[in-house]
């Protein structure tokens, strides 16, 4: 069965400019979640959304980032105006059910940006 | 400030040979203790989960301990394999709402 996918899987963006990054769940997952893996760290968790409501936005690191997910499957990262900082791989996972402590999150492969 | 500690940063290893890497956290409240393994260039995958009664859990050549009193957790990994090539990551879940916080991971490197 398929996982979860991401695309582009490399972003090479100028500064300054908006990106859009897209992740495709697992078929019937009801949670999905964002983190930001700078390089040689672990992730670092940007939001949350179950099913289309967007539950937990706390990680997003300004206003300049923006997710929905309006059906509650695909779900889009979007920044805009970006800076040198938010190089970084975004990763996309998802899981079953409702966000639960014992809930395992499926990871998507990433997707690498780079911001010049 | 909830913290996840990872050591080493890097191990390089024999093949064959076994390894242990080492997790402190101070995440509180605690819900359960993962391992991930992470591929170069892929997402993390899942070893084991350990809540707070359990103080060992398996999966094939990994072994991962829990100390819930020190807060420490290590992963054992037993006659290493070139696959075994990853970073090793440390995640502990935070209250009921299940927020993950991650370590900075370990990356294994084991050569022939």
């Amino acid at each position: 069965g398929a996982g979860v996918s991401q695309s582009p899987r490399y972003k090479v963006a100028k500064r300054g400019q908006d990106v859009a990054l897209r992740c495709d769940p697992i078929s019937g997952h009801v949670s999905l979640f964002w983190y930001q893996q700078a390089l040689g760290q672990g992730p670092e968790f940007l939001t949350y959304f179950q099913n289309e409501a967007q539950l937990d936005k706390s990680g997003l690191p300004s206003d300049r980032f923006f997710a929905e997910r309006p059906e509650g499957s695909v779900s889009t990262l979007k920044i805009q105006r970006t800076q040198q900082e938010d190089s970084a791989v975004y990763l996309c996972a998802s899981s079953s059910q409702t966000s639960g402590a014992h809930e395992t999150q499926y990871f998507g492969p990433g997707t690498r940006l780079l911001v010049l | 400030k909830n913290q996840v500690e990872q050591s080493p940063q890097s191990l390089i290893i024999l093949e064959g040979k076994n390894c242990t890497l080492q997790c402190n956290y101070t995440v509180s409240p605690f819900s359960n203790l993962r391992w991930y393994k992470q591929d170069t260039g892929r997402g993390p995958v899942s070893l084991t989960i350990m809540t707070f009664s359990e103080n060992t859990k398996s999966n094939g050549r990994y072994t991962a301990t829990l100390d819930a009193d020190t807060k420490q957790s290590s992963l054992h990994i037993t006659a290493s394999q070139l696959s075994d090539s990853a970073s090793y990551i440390c995640v502990v879940t935070r209250g009921q709402g299940g927020k993950l916080i991650f370590g900075q991971g370990t990356e294994l490197s084991v050569k022939p």
